[in-house]
């Protein structure tokens, strides 16, 4: 299985970009990278994913480096509510395993 | 669209006691699991399902059995309530198997086990 490495905590100041780093030095060819949210204790919240091209929706951008090894997630212009704890998963058919992911605060 | 409804929100119980969550989706979805999330961790996968009539075991299967019995349903069935089970447990769904798709989340049951 591909597994996903992650900052444990980032602060981001409100109004600037946040980029959210991912490591997956092993994912397959056919593996997608996803990335959800979990605001408080809510059910996770899917915010964007992709496989080789970089990807935007109206939440985020998924940037996926050349060799896939690493992606960024990036708010654009991230507000108090994008305080969350945010997963980067590398899918495996059946198996969407999800790490302790990265705390994100954002700042006044 | 109500998509993913767990139900209860909220559940005490006693040690030994059996219950079943429940977790109902409208959207159709052929694929269903179950995770549980301890405070400070990720979540991790206890079963799930590819279809009606199928189910297979995730990373922390021991005291859950699931049934897919039709598409929509999708209950977990804890038979013997033990205080490691003390947990927050969510329900997803999702059109297909495979690497393309993604969950649809509900919003959990914080199940407290005394």
């Amino acid at each position: 299985d591909a597994k996903t490495t992650q900052p444990t905590s980032m602060d981001c100041a409100e109004g600037r970009a946040a980029n959210l780093p991912c490591n997956h030095s092993t994912i397959s060819g056919n593996e997608y990278v996803y990335w959800y949210r979990q605001i408080h204790s809510q059910g996770p919240q899917y915010i964007i994913h992709g496989l080789k091209n970089n990807e935007t929706n109206e939440m985020a951008s998924l940037i996926i480096t050349e060799d896939r090894k690493s992606s960024t997630l990036i708010l654009p212009h991230a507000t108090l509510r994008d305080t969350a704890v945010y997963y980067c998963i590398v899918k495996t058919n059946n198996d969407m395993r999800f790490g302790a992911g990265t705390r994100l605060t954002v700042k006044p | 669209n109500a998509g993913v409804t767990q139900t209860p929100k909220f559940q005490v119980l006693k040690t030994g006691q059996s219950m079943t969550l429940q977790c109902a989706q409208d959207m159709n979805h052929e694929y269903m699991s179950w995770y549980r999330q301890d405070p400070g961790m990720g979540l991790r996968l206890i079963h799930y399902s590819v279809g009606a009539g199928i189910t297979d075991q995730g990373e922390v299967p021991n005291g859950y059995n699931v049934s897919r019995s039709t598409t929509e349903d999708f209950p977990l069935r804890l038979l013997s309530a033990a205080p490691s089970q003390t947990s927050v447990y969510f329900c997803a769904s999702s059109g297909g198997w495979g690497t393309y798709y993604g969950y649809t989340f509900g919003s959990g049951t914080r199940l407290t086990v005394v």
